[in-house]
């Protein structure tokens, strides 16, 4: 059971909009910045967004990041079907002895 | 370019014992802050293990402390994992990241990934 919590699925068609929530609770997203990694099969995760809504060089402005007091969301948009993948949440969480902590993961299919 | 390449993975029977590496190339190694990721088949991610820049803080998650030993090599841009006692439960695709400043909060980037398999 992961301390934050994704759904575990999403699907939009291709040039739609999809968003993955990822919710958590006052000892870590609500007191944390969140990161978003994109994870395709036998590969290793790449980071998307950090700080809840930055963007590293290279990441298509398509994907955004946005956080409301304990949850947050990664936006895609203009789907491709190159983004079938799946998808992180990540962040530090204070309770004692937690550490780094991520969501179990979302995959995205875009039909 | 950064980059990240672990090795030392492979097949371990329980209670028996593993060290993995992750060398780093593309960046100053020893200032930054370094993690060990986990993956075990099917499944999410799993933070295994901190280090800091120079060495003097580690932390554990609860899964492996007690069995697990971070270190790093500044002079050999390397990082590493000891792993002892292993178990069943540890087989996973162990991965290296860098942290990133400021925050710290995440992650940038991440090693190729090498298999660990605990098994009889």
């Amino acid at each position: 059971q992961s301390v934050l919590t994704q759904p575990p699925s999403v699907s939009a068609a291709p040039g739609q909009k999809v968003t993955i929530s990822c919710s958590g609770s006052t000892s870590n997203i609500g007191d944390n910045y969140v990161s978003w990694y994109q994870q395709f099969p036998g590969t290793a995760p790449k980071l998307l967004i950090y700080d809840d809504n930055k963007r590293p060089s290279g990441i298509p402005d398509r994907f955004s990041g946005s956080k409301s007091g304990t949850s947050a969301t990664l936006g895609i948009t203009g789907l491709q079907t190159g983004d079938e993948a799946d998808y992180y949440c990540g962040t530090w969480d204070t309770s004692p002895g937690a550490g780094w902590v991520f969501g179990g993961g979302t995959k995205l299919t875009v039909l | 370019e950064v980059q990240l390449v672990e090795s030392g993975g492979g097949l371990v029977q329980p209670g028996g014992s593993l060290r993995l590496s992750c060398a780093v190339s593309g960046f100053t190694f020893s200032t930054y802050e370094m993690i060990w990721v986990r993956q075990a088949p099917g499944t999410g991610l799993e933070w295994v293990s901190y280090i800091s820049d120079g060495g003097h803080t580690v932390y554990y998650a609860d899964s492996v402390r007690g069995r697990f030993s971070i270190s790093r090599d500044d002079a050999k841009n390397s990082l590493y994992l000891q792993m002892n006692s292993l178990r069943a439960g540890d087989t996973a695709v162990y991965y290296c990241a860098r942290l990133g400043r400021d925050s710290g909060n995440w992650f940038d980037p991440w090693g190729q990934g090498t298999l660990v398999t605990v098994s009889s």
